[in-house]
């Protein structure tokens, strides 16, 4: 079945270093995919997604590129705040109406 | 500004109670879906819905956890007997079958001492 792998955490990292978090997936056909990001003591929400092969998802400095050869959706950011800190998911949806199969969570750890 | 939302935030019970938990998904969404939250388990899906329609509950305790949506606006997850392994973070999320994306509410934190 489809399934989702994401480097494991925690990151740490200080105030304005370079993220990278790694996400490669498993699934037929040409699945969406996302990363939900989760503050502390919150639900999930939403921070950048990509439909289609080669799509970059972009949204409040971060990006992640829909890589179809190599089934990856790496998270990027410039340069990180400590307001970034938070766990941090890969999901992907197949084709038709199904569920969101998500990764474990990568919490990331930003220091001033 | 449109949310899920979910009642109650958090909830402490004794092993053995019934615990109800509720869930109004955005207006206009008609997939439901509830997820447990816990360390060692991270984010498993329990049931979804589709049209109000159980579609799959294969994550679900079948023994101890029920879920339905007794109309468009209401979504309730049930544990009875509940149990202290039960204790977690359950989250409701809802959206539209055409659209990627689910809107997660902020959570039921449960205990169960």
């Amino acid at each position: 079945g489809d399934s989702v792998t994401q480097m494991e955490g925690p990151v740490t990292l200080s105030e304005e270093a370079f993220l990278t978090i790694n996400c490669t997936y498993t699934a037929t056909g040409y699945p969406s995919l996302f990363w939900y990001v989760q503050y502390p003591g919150e639900g999930l929400q939403l921070l950048l997604k990509a439909t289609k092969a080669d799509d970059k998802g972009s949204n409040k400095g971060f990006e992640a590129t829909y890589r179809k050869e190599t089934t990856s959706f790496h998270l990027e950011k410039g340069s990180v705040q400590v307001s970034d800190s938070a766990v941090y998911f890969c999901a992907l949806r197949g084709t038709g109406f199904q569920k969101l199969v998500f990764g474990t969570g990568t919490r990331l750890l930003v220091s001033p | 500004d449109a949310r899920v939302t979910q009642t109650p935030r958090d909830k402490v019970t004794e092993m053995g109670q019934e615990v109800t938990m509720r869930c109004q998904p955005i207006l206009g969404h008609n997939t439901v879906f509830w997820y447990r939250q816990t360390m060692m388990q991270g984010l498993e899906l329990l049931a979804y819905f589709r049209n109000r329609a159980p579609l799959d509950d294969s994550g679900m305790p079948k023994d101890r956890f029920s879920a339905e949506m007794p109309d468009a606006t209401l979504a309730t997850l049930k544990i009875q007997p509940s149990e202290p392994r039960d204790s977690a973070v359950y989250f409701c999320a809802s959206g539209l079958d055409q659209g990627p994306e689910q809107f997660f509410g902020p959570g039921t934190r449960l205990t169960v001492l």
